[in-house]
């Protein structure tokens, strides 16, 4: 079965510099939802979007900022980016629009290592 | 505001010997519960969760976790575990309050001992 697809899967980028994850979610998926893990941490909740509009916004940073496209998929651009900004970048796709008000069950790619030097 | 408590940061446990993980939820209404487990350097896979139903869920490696409304707990157990079960192992919440968003806990290492 299709999973999430995240790529890269690893990148490096120098401090101040900008960079951009994509996640493509499993087919006929309308949520991606956005989570950064740091080192040793638990994944915080970024940002998600339902139907190419933003949903809900987590512990974002104003450097970040995301779009959801007509085809579904997603990216997350960050700029000036700090070394505190290195962790692993998680994307999530549900499909949010079947059952609305209930929980539908998120499937997480397998990430995007950002490590900022 | 609801979280999700787990109180061990690293459990080690002997190769075949009994592992229970502990997560306890706070939440002023009805909440679906999960666990998830990730491998060192992978992504994080869903193990089990509870939505309704059966307050007992199972996943198919053998662990199985308990919903425990008085007690609010949600804990992981296995009764023989494996050097393959090492991983870390996220509990989360989600429920109308946070628009279904996962409220996660810190995260448990298991350490298996050979």
């Amino acid at each position: 079965a299709a999973g999430v697809i995240q790529s890269p899967r690893h990148l490096i980028k120098e401090k101040r510099e900008t960079a951009t994850l994509k996640c493509y979610p499993i087919p006929r998926h309308d949520t991606v939802y956005w989570y950064q893990q740091g080192p040793g941490q638990d994944p915080q909740f970024l940002i998600s979007f339902y139907e190419k509009m933003q949903s809900d916004k987590g512990s974002i940073p104003d450097r970040f900022s995301a779009q959801q496209f007509s085809d579904y998929h997603s990216e997350l651009n960050m700029s000036s980016l700090e070394l505190g900004d290195s962790a692993l970048y998680f994307c999530a796709s549900s499909s949010l629009g079947q059952s609305r008000g209930f929980y539908n069950e998120q499937f997480f790619g397998p990430g995007t290592r950002l490590t900022v030097l | 505001a609801q979280s999700v408590t787990q109180l061990d940061s690293q459990v080690p446990v002997f190769e075949e010997a009994p592992v229970e993980l502990r997560c306890n939820y706070s939440s002023s209404v009805s909440v679906y519960l999960f666990w998830y487990v990730q491998y060192p350097n992978q992504g994080l896979q869903l193990l089990l969760k509870y939505l309704s139903g059966s307050t007992l869920v199972e996943s198919i490696n053998g662990f199985e976790a308990e919903f425990n409304k008085s007690q609010t707990s949600f804990h992981l157990r296995k009764p023989s575990v494996h050097i393959s079960d090492t991983a870390e192992y996220f509990c989360a919440a989600a429920n109308m309050d946070s628009n279904y968003q996962l409220i996660w806990g810190a995260g448990t290492k298991l350490i298996i001992k050979p």
